[in-house]
């Protein structure tokens, strides 16, 4: 069965500090992995997404995430935190329907 | 513009009452969801509706019925409230039903039952 897990629930990091959010799935073929952030109050925005190809794909607002086959991960990075990316983040996987992990909360300290 | 609007954004009722939240979506999707999100986050999907038909109804009580008049807009009628619908709700919408399409979300509906 295919799931999604976010192993952290909730993350700080200080501004302008670099961040890694973990994601593992369990999916017996190709994933369809997503990436979307929700800010408090907001929907979800899609940051990245990876189909196949390059295993590095960048998104919006400078993340990017890396498709490790070998580990089932598709963790999420970027270089330097900004205080406006305090935020719920969610990995999804899609086989027909979405499957969302549990997310991960972003606080960013000043 | 707004790609997937959702109406009210905030329901606060008793329970065993009857309401509905509406979404429409100005993208000319075909495909559109509905997600129940808990309180701690979870997000899970309820409905999916591919042009106007239903493709995916998980493990959901009949006390929720999805009702698609066109395929801009994809409501969702509860009845007889519980406490444990309070959630917030998300309609989304995707081009077909392939797997590596986007989906875009509303704003979400934050149903309160008291």
């Amino acid at each position: 069965a295919q799931s999604v897990t976010q192993p952290d629930i909730h993350i700080t990091v200080s501004e302008g500090a670099s961040l890694e959010l973990r994601c593992n799935y369990s999916y017996g073929a190709t994933p369809y992995l997503f990436w979307y952030v929700q800010s408090p109050g907001q929907g979800l925005q899609l940051l990245l997404k990876y189909f196949s190809g390059d295993t590095l794909v960048q998104g919006i607002k400078g993340f990017e995430a890396e498709f490790k086959r070998s580990q089932s991960s598709f963790n999420l990075r970027k270089p330097s935190v900004h205080w406006s990316d305090a935020a719920e983040y969610f990995c999804a996987l899609n086989n027909n329907d979405m499957r969302f992990g549990a997310g991960t909360r972003l606080t960013v300290k000043p | 513009d707004t790609a997937v609007s959702q109406t009210p954004k905030y329901l606060v009722t008793q329970m065993g009452n009857d309401k509905s939240i509406k979404c429409e979506q100005n993208l000319g999707h075909d495909t559109m969801y509905w997600y129940k999100q808990d309180s701690k986050k979870f997000l899970k999907i309820m409905f999916s509706y591919n042009n106007k038909e239903l493709i995916i109804n998980e493990t959901v009580p009949n006390r929720f019925s999805p009702k698609s008049p066109d395929k801009a807009h994809l409501n969702l009628h509860i009845n007889s409230l519980e406490l444990g619908d309070s959630a917030v709700y998300f309609c989304a919408s995707s081009q077909g039903v392939t797997i590596n399409n986007e989906q875009f979300f509303g704003p979400g509906t934050r149903l309160t039952v008291l």
